[in-house]
């Protein structure tokens, strides 16, 4: 069970525009830690997305795009493209009693219709 | 450009020891911290740890403390992460990954196949 959940799968069909969200709590996102996502296409190492909660790192299209609130985070992509499936994870930094620790969530699967 | 080559697919026995690499190029190697991030078939990612070239200093998750050992040799730009006795579970994907200080993973390498079977 990952310390940021988010949800198993998404799907949206060409031109559409799909959410993830990444929930976490007060010892992680909550606590202000910065949230980055990875884009993992199928066979290939995972790639950074979105780092400090909302920037692209040059090359990403500007069809994505991140924000953050509270205990929560989420990724947008719009103009969804066949391309765009892929697996994507929400990353952050925990720091309960169990200690200091980078996190991720479980991975969402998105499925381009 | 910035690249980590890691070294090729491995397949051991349950009991056998294993040191897999990571070799970066195209930045100034001791600068960044190297991590570890290890993926279970059909599974999620998980952060193993990481390590400060320049003065190796090292983190652990609490999760793979004294399960593995994470090392680098500057002299050569190459981090190494270890196991002195390996067991079926350990089969998976590993990748290595520079670390920038907010601690997002910029660049990845191509992972590291490791199976344990007997």
């Amino acid at each position: 069970q990952s310390v940021l959940t988010q949800p198993p799968s998404v799907s949206g069909a060409p031109g559409q525009r799909v959410t993830i969200s990444c929930t976490g709590s007060s010892s992680n996102i909550g606590a202000g830690y910065d949230v980055h996502w990875y884009q993992q296409l199928p066979g290939t190492a995972p790639k950074l997305l979105i780092y400090g909660n909302s920037n692209r790192p040059s090359g990403v299209p500007d069809r994505f795009s991140g924000s953050k609130s509270g205990t929560s985070a989420s990724l947008a992509i719009t103009g969804l493209q066949a391309e765009d499936e892929a697996d994507y994870y929400c990353q952050s930094y925990d720091s309960s009693l169990s200690g200091p620790n980078v996190v991720f969530g479980g991975g969402t699967k998105l499925t381009v219709l | 450009e910035v690249q980590l080559v890691q070294s090729g697919a491995e397949v051991k026995k349950p009991g056998e020891s294993l040191k897999i690499s990571c070799k970066g190029s195209g930045y100034s190697f001791t600068s960044y911290w190297i991590g570890w991030v290890r993926q279970m078939p059909g599974k999620g990612l998980e952060w193993m740890g990481i390590i400060y070239p320049g003065d190796s200093d090292t983190r652990y998750s609490p999760s793979f403390q004294g399960q593995v050992t994470i090392s680098a040799d500057k002299s050569i730009s190459t981090a190494y992460l270890q196991w002195s006795s390996l067991k079926a579970s350990d089969t998976a994907m590993y990748y290595c990954v520079r670390c920038m200080l907010t601690l997002e993973f910029d660049y990845w390498g191509q992972g590291t196949l490791v199976t344990v079977s007997s």
